[in-house]
C-alpha cells in the first residue's frame, strides 16, 4: 500500500533562506509524486510531479524536488525564501494503480516565511 | 481561461438541513474529484468520475453523502441530512486523463466552507 508522510507541520525560514520541506513515502510500485500548494482560502494548485522520468524534477516559482528511491523520499527545495512562499504545501502519492489508484495526501507543512 | 468554479464559497446552514455543492469543472476535463479538507483528517477523497460515470465512492462518509455528474460541465455533491460532523472545506477538482487514474495534474477549485450548527 501507498502512503506518504510529511515530517513537520510546521517550518519556518527567514527570507533569502534555504526552503526544504520533507516528504516521505511508501510504496509497493513505482510511484507517482506529486506537491501540491495551498495559499490562504484558495484551492490546491500542483507545483511539481514525478512521473519515473528524471529524479529531480523542477516545478513552477523556484521550487524542485529529488526523488531518492533508496531513501523513499521526496523532499521539496527553495535556495531562498521569498515571503509570497507563506502556504501550506502538500505532498501526495498515487495509492495502487497509476490508472485506477487514488491520490493520497500528506498531513501537510505549513511554510512560514520570516523577514 | 476560467479555472474550476465552486458554488457557493460559503454555506451556513443548520443541523439536518439538506445542502447541495456545485462544481463546474474545466472545459475539457474528462474526471473530476470531490474532496473535503479538515484540521482532523487533513484531504480526503470523496468520489472521482471518469467521463461522467462515477469510478470510485470508497471515500463517501455514509448514505448521507451523494454525488451526480449528469454531464460534462456540471457536478453536484449533496448532504441529506446534514450534521455538524460534516463542518469542512470541500474541493472539487477536474483534469484531463487520457486514461483513468491520478496521475494527471489535478486542477482545484476555490472550496466550500461548510458549517453545519
Amino acid at each position: 500500500a501507498q502512503s506518504v508522510t510529511q515530517l513537520g507541520s510546521h517550518v519556518s525560514v527567514s527570507e533569502g533562506a534555504l526552503v526544504l520541506l520533507r516528504c516521505n513515502y511508501s510504496s509497493s510500485v513505482p510511484p507517482y509524486l506529486f506537491w501540491y500548494v495551498q495559499y490562504p482560502n484558495q484551492g490546491l494548485q500542483l507545483l511539481l510531479k514525478y512521473t519515473s522520468a528524471a529524479t529531480l524534477v523542477k516545478g513552477i516559482n523556484g521550487f524542485e524536488a529529488e526523488f531518492k528511491k533508496s531513501e523513499t523520499s521526496f523532499h521539496l527545495t527553495k535556495p531562498s525564501a521569498h515571503m509570497s512562499d507563506a502556504a501550506e504545501y502538500f505532498c501526495a502519492v498515487v495509492k495502487g494503480s497509476s490508472n485506477t489508484g487514488k491520490l493520497i495526501f500528506g498531513q501537510g507543512t505549513t511554510l512560514q516565511v520570516k523577514p | 481561461d476560467a479555472g474550476v468554479i465552486q458554488s457557493p464559497r460559503h454555506e451556513v446552514t443548520e443541523m439536518g438541513q439538506e445542502v447541495t455543492l456545485r462544481c463546474k469543472p474545466i472545459s475539457g476535463h474528462n474526471s473530476l474529484f470531490w474532496y473535503r479538507q479538515t484540521m482532523m483528517r487533513g484531504l480526503e477523497l470523496l468520489i472521482y468520475f471518469n467521463n461522467n460515470v462515477p469510478i470510485d465512492d470508497s471515500g463517501m462518509p455514509e448514505d448521507r453523502f451523494s454525488a451526480k455528474m449528469p454531464n460534462a460541465s456540471f457536478s453536484t455533491l449533496k448532504i441529506q441530512p446534514s450534521e455538524p460532523r460534516d463542518s469542512a472545506v470541500y474541493f472539487c477538482a477536474s483534469s484531463y486523463s487520457p486514461g483513468q487514474g491520478f496521475k494527471y495534474e489535478q486542477y482545484f477549485g476555490p472550496g466550500t466552507r461548510l458549517t453545519v450548527t
